[in-house]
C-alpha cells in the first residue's frame, strides 16, 4: 500500500528564516510526486509535480527536490504570506498497479511564518 | 482558463437528512472529475472519480454516492447522513490524460459539511 509521511506536522518560522519540509514516501514505482499549498478553509492549490530522482523545481521562494525515498520543499527567506498547510501526494506507476486517478496524500505540514 | 466551482460553501445538516453537493468545471471539455473528503487530522481521501458522463468509480464503500449528469457537472449525494460524514468535501478536475504522463488534479474551493 502506498504511504506518504510528512514532517514536521507543524513548523513555525520567523520571516526570512529558511527551512525545509519533508515528504517521505513508499510507493511501488513512482509515477509522480505532487506538492500543494492549502490555505485555511480553502481547496489545495497545485505547486509542483516531480517525476524522477534528482529533479528540482522552483517557484518564487519555494524549491522542491526529489530522491528515491523522499521529497523536500525548501522555503527560502519566507514571508508571512507563505503561511499555509503544505500537502504532498504520490501517484503510483501503472505497471505497479497504480491508477491514473488515485493520489495518496500525506497529512500535511502546517507552516506559520511570523513577521 | 479553467475554473471549478463548488456549492454550497458551508452546510449544517441533521443526522438522517439527505445531502447534495454540486461541482461544476468551466473552460475544459470531458475532464476527469473527483470527490475527496478531508477530515481533521487526516489526509485527503478519494471518494469517487469519473472519466465521463455516467461513469462513476467508488474508492471507499460508504453511504455516499456520486453522479455525473453532464460533462462538467459532478454531484455528491447521500440519502441519510451520518455523524461521521462531517468533513471538508473537495471536488477536483484533471485533463484526463491516459498516457504514461501524470495527470495533475486541480481542486475547487470545498464545502464544509457539519452533521449534527
Amino acid at each position: 500500500e502506498d504511504q506518504v509521511t510528512q514532517s514536521p506536522e507543524a513548523l513555525r518560522l520567523q520571516e526570512g528564516e529558511s527551512s525545509s519540509l519533508n515528504c517521505s514516501y513508499t510507493v511501488s514505482g513512482l509515477r509522480g510526486l505532487f506538492w500543494y499549498r492549502q490555505d485555511p478553509g480553502k481547496g489545495p492549490e497545485f505547486l509542483f509535480t516531480l517525476y524522477s530522482a534528482g529533479e528540482e523545481k522552483e517557484k518564487e521562494r519555494l524549491k522542491a527536490t526529489l530522491t528515491k525515498k523522499e521529497s523536500f520543499l525548501h522555503i527560502t527567506a519566507p514571508k508571512p504570506e507563505d503561511s499555509a498547510t503544505y500537502l504532498c501526494a504520490v501517484q503510483a506507476g501503472l505497471e505497479s498497479g497504480g491508477s491514473n486517478y488515485k493520489l495518496t496524500f500525506g497529512k500535511g505540514t502546517l507552516l506559520t511564518v511570523n513577521p | 482558463s479553467q475554473t471549478i466551482h463548488q456549492w454550497p460553501a458551508t452546510l449544517v445538516q441533521p443526522v438522517g437528512s439527505p445531502l447534495s453537493l454540486e461541482c461544476t468545471v468551466e473552460g475544459t471539455s470531458n475532464p476527469n472529475l473527483y470527490w475527496y473528503r478531508q477530515a481533521a487530522g487526516r489526509g485527503l481521501q478519494l471518494l469517487f472519480y469519473s472519466v465521463g458522463i455516467g461513469q462513476i468509480s467508488s474508492e471507499v464503500p460508504q453511504n455516499l454516492s456520486a453522479s455525473r449528469p453532464q460533462d462538467r457537472q459532478f454531484i455528491l449525494s447521500s440519502k441519510k447522513l451520518l455523524l461521521s460524514d462531517s468533513g471538508f468535501y473537495l471536488c477536483a478536475w484533471s485533463l484526463g490524460q491516459t498516457s504514461s504522463s501524470t495527470d495533475t488534479q486541480y481542486f475547487g474551493p470545498g464545502t464544509r459539511l457539519t452533521v449534527l
